[in-house]
C-alpha cells in the first residue's frame, strides 16, 4: 500500500464548475500537508500549505485536512481553463522529505 | 518570497558527456535541497537529499557516482549527470524547504542523444 493515494484521473469539468481533488494517506505521523499545481514541463508550484486538521482558504482555493480520517482535499471554485494542470498532494512529518501523491490531471473545458 | 531558480531549463547533450544542473535559493538559505526525477505523466521520484557542507544522501537504486551532487553553499546545490546516456533523458527538478513548505525549481529537461 502506498503511503499516499491519489486518483490520477484524468478529470475533465466545464468552466465555472467546482472541482474536488482528494488524497488519502496511511501514516498518522504526517503533520504538514501541501497541494501543488504543475503545468506541463514546469516545476510544481505551491498552492496551499496547511498544518493539522481544518480548512484553509486562499481566493478560489480551499484546502481541507481531516487527520482522523487521514484524508485531505483541495476545492477549486469557479474553475478556469487556466486551472488545467496536474495537481499533486504532498505531506511530511518534522523535517523529513516530502511524500507525494501520484497527481491528478485536471482539464477545465471552456 | 521563497523562490528557487533552476538552470538550465533544458539541455541536449551527446551520449558520454556530463551535464551540470544548478539550483539556487534566491531569497532564503537552504541547508537542505532535494533532487527529483520525473518521467512523463508520473509523479516526482526523489533521487537524493543534498546537505550543505556534507555528502548527499541518495535514495535506494540511485547511482551516486552517476548523479553527483554538490551543496557548497546555503544557496546553491548542483546535480551533475556524468557520462550521460539516452536512458538518463528525463525531467529533473530541485526543491528547498523553508518555513512554509517546500518550493520547487522550474525543472530541467535533459535529452541525451
Amino acid at each position: 500500500q502506498k503511503e499516499v493515494e491519489q486518483d490520477p484521473g484524468p478529470l475533465s469539468v466545464p468552466e465555472g464548475a467546482i472541482v474536488s481533488l482528494n488524497c488519502t494517506y496511511s501514516n498518522s505521523a504526517f503533520q504538514y500537508f501541501m497541494w501543488y499545481r504543475q503545468y506541463s514541463r514546469k516545476g510544481p508550484e505551491l498552492l496551499m500549505y496547511t498544518y493539522s486538521s481544518g480548512n484553509k482558504e486562499d481566493g478560489r482555493f480551499t484546502a481541507q485536512v481531516d487527520k482522523s480520517s487521514k484524508y485531505i482535499s483541495l476545492f477549486i471554485r469557479d474553475s478556469q481553463p487556466s486551472d488545467s494542470a496536474t495537481y499533486l498532494c504532498a505531506m511530511y512529518q518534522g523535517a523529513q522529505k516530502l511524500v507525494f501523491g501520484q497527481g491528478t490531471r485536471l482539464t477545465i473545458n471552456p | 518570497g521563497a523562490v528557487v531558480s533552476q538552470h538550465p531549463s533544458w539541455v541536449i547533450c551527446k551520449s558520454g558527456t556530463s551535464v551540470k544542473i544548478e539550483c539556487r535559493s534566491l531569497d532564503f538559505q537552504a541547508t537542505t535541497m532535494f533532487w527529483y526525477r520525473q518521467f512523463p505523466k508520473q509523479s516526482l521520484m526523489l533521487m537524493a537529499t543534498s546537505n550543505e557542507g556534507s555528502k548527499a544522501t541518495y535514495e535506494q537504486g540511485v547511482e551516486k557516482d552517476k548523479f553527483l551532487i554538490n551543496h557548497a553553499s546555503l544557496t546553491l546545490s548542483t546535480l551533475t549527470v556524468t557520462s550521460a546516456h539516452p536512458e538518463d533523458s528525463s525531467f529533473y527538478i530541485c526543491s528547498a524547504g523553508h518555513g512554509y513548505g517546500y518550493t520547487f525549481g522550474s525543472g530541467t529537461r535533459l535529452t541525451v542523444v
